[in-house]
């Protein structure tokens, strides 16, 4: 069964840390994504990957930044962590481009990250 | 920017009704639609992904339709369960942008029994 496993269900950090936010996939996928889902809205990009060690802003990567050493791991990293970055964020990956062709994106199971 | 609108944002159903909700686009930005559904505390499914203007896909009780023209999808639910409850999200890829999914705020379905 093909996973993206994301590293914490639920998190509780203080304003000012540095937090990291791990996603690792099984399926030998090019691209990985981040999102965040907040109540009323879509989820938006963050940061995305198509390939070891590249990254491509998305709508919202004020505040974060990614890391992709190696093709299965994807961490967003959240340099000082605010108020405002509390969220629900979901780790996404695809084989292919253009919205992962036919079979879509994988997601995990999300990370709720309350910053206090 | 892209506007991916669903509507309504949440519903109550009773087991056994039937259902639908929309999802509309702009028509001049399309590659291909996906609809997802997201359970709680579990990862979002990918349920359908529609290429073709008149598209429509079924999956047991579920099914969807594409009008690309007129810039929307529909996704039908036949005798809902409690088991259907989640929120069903519609994304939307552009032409323009191969790695970019814009994503709809979702529809919550709650179905009572």
């Amino acid at each position: 069964d093909v996973k993206v496993t994301q590293s914490s269900r639920y998190l509780v950090k203080r304003t000012g840390e540095k937090v990291f936010l791990e996603c690792v996939q099984d399926m030998d996928h090019e691209n990985m994504f981040w999102y965040r889902q907040d109540p009323g809205l879509g989820l938006r990009l963050i940061y995305f990957s198509y390939d070891v060690k590249m990254k491509e802003k998305g709508d919202i990567p004020e505040g974060y930044s990614v890391s992709r050493e190696k093709k299965e791991r994807f961490s967003l990293i959240l340099e000082s962590a605010s108020t405002n970055q509390t969220s629900m964020y979901l780790c996404a990956s695809s084989l292919s481009s253009w919205g992962g062709g036919q079979v879509g994106y994988t997601f995990g199971s999300g990370t709720r990250l309350t910053v206090v | 920017i892209l506007n991916v609108e669903q509507s309504p944002q949440s519903l109550h159903v009773q087991e056994g009704d039937s259902t639908n909700f929309t999802c509309s686009f702009p028509s001049s930005n399309f590659y291909a639609l996906h609809w997802y559904r997201w359970e709680t505390a579990k990862s979002p499914e990918a349920l359908f992904v529609m290429t073709l203007n008149g598209d429509e896909k079924k999956k047991g009780r579920i099914s969807a339709t594409l009008n690309t023209k007129e810039g929307y999808s529909y996704l039908y639910i036949k005798g809902s369960q409690p088991e259907d409850s989640a929120t069903y999200l519609c994304a939307l890829v552009a032409p323009y942008n191969n790695n970019d999914m814009r994503f709809g705020a979702g529809t919550r379905l709650t179905v009572k029994p």
